[in-house]
């Protein structure tokens, strides 16, 4: 059964600090996600990362996949308020359509 | 920019109740999906449907939940009868295809409250 941790769960940060999120997963996958969620909305498509070795950069947030590791990272440079948020890895298997989520890491970013 | 809807945004219904969310893909998209997110916790899946026909679900998915696509542009997600542990946010999601940097889409919900 394919599991998929996140860490932090909680992270509370100063605007302008650097942080990274943590993502692993247990069985060999394809394909990684990254998604984010504002309170009572839905999840928006931030990165999708295919092959080992992939980066990603949109603005202040930066992925990477290390698939023999099993270990995606979604690093936050210079964080503002705006990116305060819940963000969700998710990964697919081969074969499969289904998603497997992490529980998702809740940011806050303080002025 | 394309987007999934989903109504109605909030539903509430008695315990035993027979609920119908409601989703309108990205148009020409292949593939849907209904995921549910309990107050709190992590997204599960719980269905995907290709080609007229479920093509893949979960444990969660069990007889009292069953989907539809009755038309070219409507998805549905029927639950027969409700019970309280139904309480949740669910999503529906869309892909053109599955793989290759196609991320699913998903819509803004509809939050179910079982009283």
């Amino acid at each position: 059964e394919l599991k998929v941790e996140q860490n932090p769960l909680f992270l509370s940060m100063q605007e302008g600090k650097n942080y990274t999120i943590y993502c692993n997963y247990s069985t060999t996958s394809d394909r990684l996600y990254w998604y984010r969620q504002d309170p009572g909305k839905s999840l928006e498509s931030l990165f999708v990362l295919l092959s080992n070795g992939a980066v990603k950069q949109e603005g202040r947030l930066m992925a990477s996949l290390d698939t023999k590791a099993r270990l995606s990272t979604l690093h936050i440079t210079a964080a503002v308020h705006d990116l305060s948020a819940t963000y969700f890895c998710a990964v697919d298997l081969s074969g499969s359509e289904k998603l497997v989520f992490g529980k998702g890491t809740k940011l806050t970013v303080n002025p | 920019e394309p987007e999934v809807t989903q109504t109605p945004s909030h539903q509430v219904t008695q315990m035993g109740q027979e609920v119908i969310l409601r989703c309108v893909p990205i148009s020409n998209h292949l593939y849907f999906y209904w995921y549910r997110q309990i107050l709190g916790q992590k997204v599960e899946f719980l269905v995907s449907f290709y080609n007229n026909e479920i093509s893949e679900k979960s444990e969660i998915f069990d007889d009292q939940f069953s989907v539809e696509r009755p038309d070219g542009s409507n998805f549905t997600l029927k639950i027969r009868s409700t019970k309280l542990e139904d309480s949740a946010m669910y999503f529906c999601a869309s892909s053109g295809t599955v793989g290759v940097n196609q991320p699913q889409h998903f819509g803004d919900g509809t939050r179910l409250s079982i009283l």
